[in-house]
């Protein structure tokens, strides 16, 4: 069975704080597809981020990063010096193979509400 | 369009009616989707669309829910015969592939169901 964990529920930083936000994510497949999104109080979903199984180079762009980890199945996401516009919910997400599994939806995590305060 | 576009935003019914929301993806996308977010929860998968091929229906929760993709373009999701637990945001997005191809998704701003 493929699954997304994400089990920080809610999480309360102040401003200029580093916070991590964990992805745990379950699956048989060899590849695979993860994606990090953005849902900010107005409600759209925003593409952040998406990493290949192949490739567990971890990812920063500017305040940022991804840190990939397959030997422990999880995918975290780092914001550094977090600002109040950080503020939204976050969900991670794993997209099973393009060949052999289903027709390639996204299957999400319950995400994470971070809360960034002044 | 620029971006993915949900109408209704906001529908408002009552208990045992039916109702249609709409999802008009971006230009070129070949792939579109129906995700289901209630409170508190992840996003449900419900339907995806690629092309000319038959939808990946294996996340509808029951016969009450059926989608149409026309032309390749826009999609209307129907609910029979409401209940309150079909009370959500239904959210539609789309890509430029299938989505494990390395195409995001794209999301549009929701219709928010209330089912009263």
């Amino acid at each position: 069975a493929q699954k997304v964990t994400q089990a920080q529920t809610e999480i309360s930083v102040v401003e200029k704080e580093d916070v991590t936000l964990d992805c745990v994510y379950e699956t048989r497949d060899t590849t695979y597809y993860l994606f990090w999104y953005k849902q900010p109080p107005s409600g759209e979903l925003v593409f952040l981020i998406r990493r290949n199984s192949f490739d567990e180079q971890n990812e920063i762009s500017g305040r940022y990063s991804w840190n990939f980890q397959k030997s422990t199945s999880s995918f975290n996401f780092t914001i550094t010096a977090s600002q109040v516009v950080d503020s939204a919910v976050y969900f991670c997400a794993l997209a099973p193979p393009l060949i052999g599994g289903s027709q390639g939806n996204l299957i999400f995590g319950k995400g994470t509400k971070l809360s960034v305060k002044p | 369009g620029a971006g993915v576009s949900q109408s209704p935003s906001n529908k408002v019914t009552e208990k045992g009616k039916d109702v249609e929301l709409r999802c008009d993806p971006i230009s070129g996308h070949t792939a579109l989707y129906w995700y289901r977010q209630s409170l508190g929860q992840g996003l449900e998968f419900l339907i995806y669309f690629q092309g000319n091929s038959a939808p990946d229906k294996s996340g509808l929760p029951s016969d009450r829910f059926s989608a149409e993709r026309t032309g390749g373009s826009v999609s209307t999701l129907t609910i029979q015969r409401t209940q309150q637990e079909d009370s959500a945001v239904y959210l539609c997005a789309s890509s430029l592939g299938r989505v494990g191809y390395n195409s995001p998704l794209h999301f549009g701003n929701g219709t928010r169901l209330t089912v009263t």
